[in-house]
């Protein structure tokens, strides 16, 4: 069975730009989160997203948003970048609501120039 | 404010020891805790996850002891090898909700 799969895996945008991130779970999973990981602050929890519906957000500022598809597949997008936006994206799924095993992909680089 | 505090931040360990990390938590909502192993480059890898129901859970050299008067809850890798070297999280979620609150990171190095 595939694991989670994130594309790109790695990306240099400019400040002011925005950025899209995608996300593949696990087949049958339907439960998609996203995380931030930065050497400062951590692991941080974005958002979560099951049945093309956003359950669960994250102290993210508004320029962080996302979004579910019909097969699960979810991406995230960045608007107006920051340099402090640099960072390991990672995608995690789950069965379902209630299964609270996540499992992550890769992660994508962002680097903010 | 940090849900779920990590020590030590850094372990060194001769290979065949003992590797302990642990953890501490304020929120008594928390009602999942798993560990989470990441080697550099990768995303972090399900290891090991306990329930509050129970004080001990053991997956080959992988034990999890938990506290639940004490709010904290440790991992403990036994006869550790040098492939064990990677950053490990424990992290707490409450049920349902998915949205996973993570320690600081112990980065974990075996030395032959």
């Amino acid at each position: 069975k595939a694991g989670v799969t994130q594309t790109p895996r790695y990306l240099i945008k400019t400040r002011g730009q925005q950025v899209t991130l995608s996300c593949s779970p696990i087949s049958g999973h339907r439960s998609v989160s996203w995380y931030q990981q930065t050497p400062g602050q951590g692991l941080q929890f974005l958002f979560e997203y099951f049945s093309e519906t956003q359950r669960n957000k994250g102290n993210f500022p508004g320029r962080f948003s996302g979004r579910q598809f019909s097969n699960s597949r979810s991406e995230m997008n960045v608007s107006t970048l920051e340099l402090g936006d640099s960072a390991l994206y990672l995608c995690a799924s789950s069965r379902n609501v209630r299964d609270n095993e996540q499992f992550f992909g890769p992660g994508t680089r962002l680097t903010v120039l | 404010q940090q849900q779920v505090k990590q020590s030590p931040q850094s372990l060194i360990v001769q290979k065949g020891g003992i590797s302990i990390i642990n953890c501490a938590y304020e929120n008594t909502a928390f009602d999942y805790f798993p560990w989470y192993q990441q080697f550099p480059g990768k995303g972090p890898a399900l290891l090991i996850a306990i329930r509050p129901d129970v004080s001990e859970k053991k997956e080959g050299r992988f034990t999890i002891s938990f506290n639940k008067s004490a709010k904290q809850f440790s991992l403990h890798i036994m006869d550790s090898q040098p492939g064990d070297s990677a950053t490990y999280f424990c992290a707490a979620l409450v049920e349902g909700a998915n949205n996973l609150f993570f320690g600081t990171g112990t980065r974990l190095t075996v030395i032959p």
